[in-house]
């Protein structure tokens, strides 16, 4: 089992360019979440998803958007880069309900805006 | 408000020290889940140890062990003979209500030898 993956690991950007990062878990797992990680900061919620088909806004959503057209797929968008947008972005997945907690991290994707 | 709340930003101790990790959360619920995670200088997030708020028993696990104390809203985190691999970010993270992990700030541990 590869758990969970993140494609790319790393990527620039300029301002106001676009671009998907792809979370993929092999667990089958129901639920699965974005957060991003700033300097000196926990990680934060972003969007998440508790089944295919079916996205909800976080802590943190602003200029971001997710789909979720499979099971094991989960996307997070950016559609105009801003330089506020520089993190290290993590996707987890759960399984549902009562372990919806138990959160299996993937390696995560750093992004620079510039 | 802030849910979990690590006070030190950053440790710094010598190899084989002693070294404990505050956090202490905040929740109105009386379900509700404690973690800690490890954040190494490669940047992945290593689980460590999940405690439900039922559940107050210590743990040790080797060189580290947790200490749940629902009176004081804390669960810390100690690292008996400290070891340069040791050397990371940890995070306290607490899951309550919604869906998120509520994670607090992190501490930087810098152990040297």
């Amino acid at each position: 089992n590869a758990g969970v993956t993140q494609t790319p690991k790393f990527r620039v950007l300029k301002t106001g360019q676009s671009m998907t990062l792809l979370c993929a878990q092999d667990m089958n797992h129901e639920y699965m979440y974005w957060y991003r990680q700033d300097p000196g900061m926990g990680l934060r919620l972003i969007h998440y998803s508790v089944g295919e088909g079916t996205t909800a806004k976080g802590e943190v959503p602003d200029g971001y958007n997710v789909s979720r057209l499979k099971k094991q797929n989960f996307l997070l968008g950016l559609e105009s880069a801003a330089p506020s947008q520089t993190s290290v972005y993590f996707c987890a997945s759960s399984t549902r309900s009562g372990r919806r907690y138990e959160q299996y991290f993937g390696p995560g994707t750093r992004l620079t805006v510039t | 408000a802030q849910k979990v709340t690590q006070a030190q930003t950053e440790i710094s101790v010598v190899e084989k020290e002693d070294v404990t990790l505050d956090c202490v959360y905040e929740t109105r619920d009386t379900t509700y889940y404690l973690f800690w995670y490890k954040q190494p200088p490669s940047g992945e997030l290593v689980f460590l140890i999940r405690r439900n708020s039922f559940d107050e028993q210590n743990e040790i696990s080797g060189r580290y062990s947790w200490n749940f104390q629902k009176s004081t809203s804390s669960f810390n985190f100690t690292i008996t003979a400290s070891q340069v691999v040791d050397s990371a970010v940890y995070f306290c993270a607490l899951g309550n209500s919604g869906y998120a992990l509520n994670f607090g700030k992190g501490t930087s541990l810098l152990v040297t030898p």
